[in-house]
């Protein structure tokens, strides 16, 4: 069966720039995550949706990040007025209720110049 | 240990050997300790979970052991192999979210 899928694989952004993160999770995968991965470090947790419940935004850095997911499927997460901070591997994950066995996507390189 | 910077601790393992990757913890509330193993350019992939009210538990050439006494967990990887090599990423877990350590790289020596 298919994976969590992430689009683009890669973004290249001027600074100032607006940017969208696209994340299909697996079908039927109630809870989806957002990380971001600096160059050699950890995952960030940013978002956590489950279910119809709200997000869980507190690892959002600023105000310029936000995030949704639409009919419990697919999410968006979007950066506004990018940083070169801001660059980064964006991943997102997803994984059944109640589990912690998350499915990771390839993630989406982003690079602002 | 800690990573400083863009670097990533890093444990060197002959082929063949055991491969033992430890863990500091802070959080003494997290129900469930997971490891994750991430290949150069892909996500991470789950490895194995721990419940905080077991102290070992073993999968298929990996087993992972949590001392909540010292707050420390490990994964030993048997036999290792090749395909091991990789960051590995102890995760615990938090108010349902999942916090991820700082991760080790998994260097496999010929």
């Amino acid at each position: 069966g298919a994976g969590v899928s992430q689009s683009p694989s890669n973004k290249v952004t001027e600074k100032g720039k607006d940017v969208e993160l696209r994340c299909d999770p697996i079908s039927g995968h109630t809870a989806l995550y957002w990380y971001r991965q600096s160059l050699g470090q950890g995952l960030e947790f940013l978002i956590y949706f489950q279910g119809n419940s709200a997000p869980d935004k507190s690892g959002l850095p600023s105000d310029r990040f936000s995030a949704e997911r639409t009919g419990g499927s697919v999410s968006t997460l979007t950066i506004q007025r990018t940083q070169q901070e801001d660059s980064a591997v964006y991943l997102c994950a997803s994984s059944l209720v109640r589990t912690y066995e998350q499915y990771f996507g390839p993630g989406t390189r982003l690079t602002v110049t | 240990g800690e990573s400083v910077g863009l670097h990533l601790p890093t444990l060197s393992v002959q082929e063949g050997d055991n491969s033992i990757i430890n863990c500091a913890y802070s959080n003494s509330a997290s129900d469930y300790f997971i490891w994750y193993k991430q290949e150069s350019g892909k996500g991470p992939q789950f490895i194995i979970d721990i419940r905080s009210n077991m102290d070992k538990r073993q999968g298929q050439r990996v087993t992972v052991l949590l001392n909540k006494t010292v707050k420390h967990l490990s994964l030993q990887i048997a036999a290792t192999q090749p395909g091991d090599s990789a960051v590995y990423f102890c995760a615990e877990t938090r108010d349902d979210k999942i916090i991820f350590g700082k991760g080790t790289r998994l260097h496999i020596l010929p």
